[in-house]
């Protein structure tokens, strides 16, 4: 129990273009979602809380515009990257949390993006 | 405030012989401890967690951590190295009122076992 997918798992677009990636919560709902980011050989990097049905709450420095979350269902959380460019290439990890607890994350296998 | 140390980048051990990889935490709540594990490209997977009850946790794969709250220390063993262990590897603290709960995720250790 408790999976998490993430589609794609890997794209690559062009510079300038609109990237949505989708996070899942396969047979559980969750009220909150995570999205992560991972720099190479870094840790990761929290980018902001996903409430369903409210806004989410970006991390200091991540800029809202640029990383625009929907949280639309207790099942699905989207991450559109917009207006890409090749700093944005990175691993991006989404989680979720079950709704009703207060710890544990259960992590999708992330979505490497790659900005030409 | 919450932070995570761990204190080593990389461990090297030879294949059968055991593993510790060391984490520390500060934590300002009653806190719980994870680690987890990241293989090559892959995302994370839970191998344990701590929350208030026993403070020897038993995880997948052989692994186990214990929780002492007089170090401040969650340190991840395992009595016998395996190749299919080489993995990057997380310790991670999440702690806070309930329903405002902050996850902070240590740096990191990469361990490497050698045949």
């Amino acid at each position: 129990g408790a999976v998490v997918s993430q589609h794609p798992s890997r794209v690559i677009c062009k510079s300038g273009t609109s990237v949505k990636i989708e996070c899942r919560s396969l047979d559980f709902q969750a009220t909150t979602m995570f999205w992560y980011r991972q720099f190479p050989k870094k840790s990761l990097m929290l980018m902001a809380t996903s409430n369903e049905g409210s806004k989410a709450t970006y991390e200091q420095g991540v800029e809202k515009d640029k990383f625009l979350i929907n949280h639309a269902s207790l099942t699905l959380s989207t991450l559109t990257v917009t207006s890409a460019h090749p700093e944005d290439s990175s691993f991006y990890i989404c989680s979720a949390r079950i709704t009703g607890s207060t710890d544990t994350q259960y992590f999708g296998p992330g979505t490497r993006l790659t900005v030409l | 405030a919450q932070s995570v140390t761990q204190l080593d980048s990389h461990v090297s051990v030879s294949e059968g012989t055991p593993v510790l990889l060391r984490c520390n935490y500060s934590s300002s709540y009653s806190p719980s401890l994870f680690w987890y594990v990241q293989h090559p490209n892959k995302g994370l997977q839970l191998l344990l967690k701590y929350t208030s009850a026993a403070t020897l946790v038993k995880g997948i794969n052989g692994f186990e951590a214990e929780f002492k709250k007089s170090e401040t220390s969650f340190h991840l063993t395992k009595p016998s190295a395996h190749m299919s262990d080489a993995a990057e590897y997380f310790c991670v603290v999440s702690d806070g009122l309930r329903g405002y709960q902050k996850v902070t995720f240590g740096i990191g250790t990469k361990l490497q076992v050698i045949p």
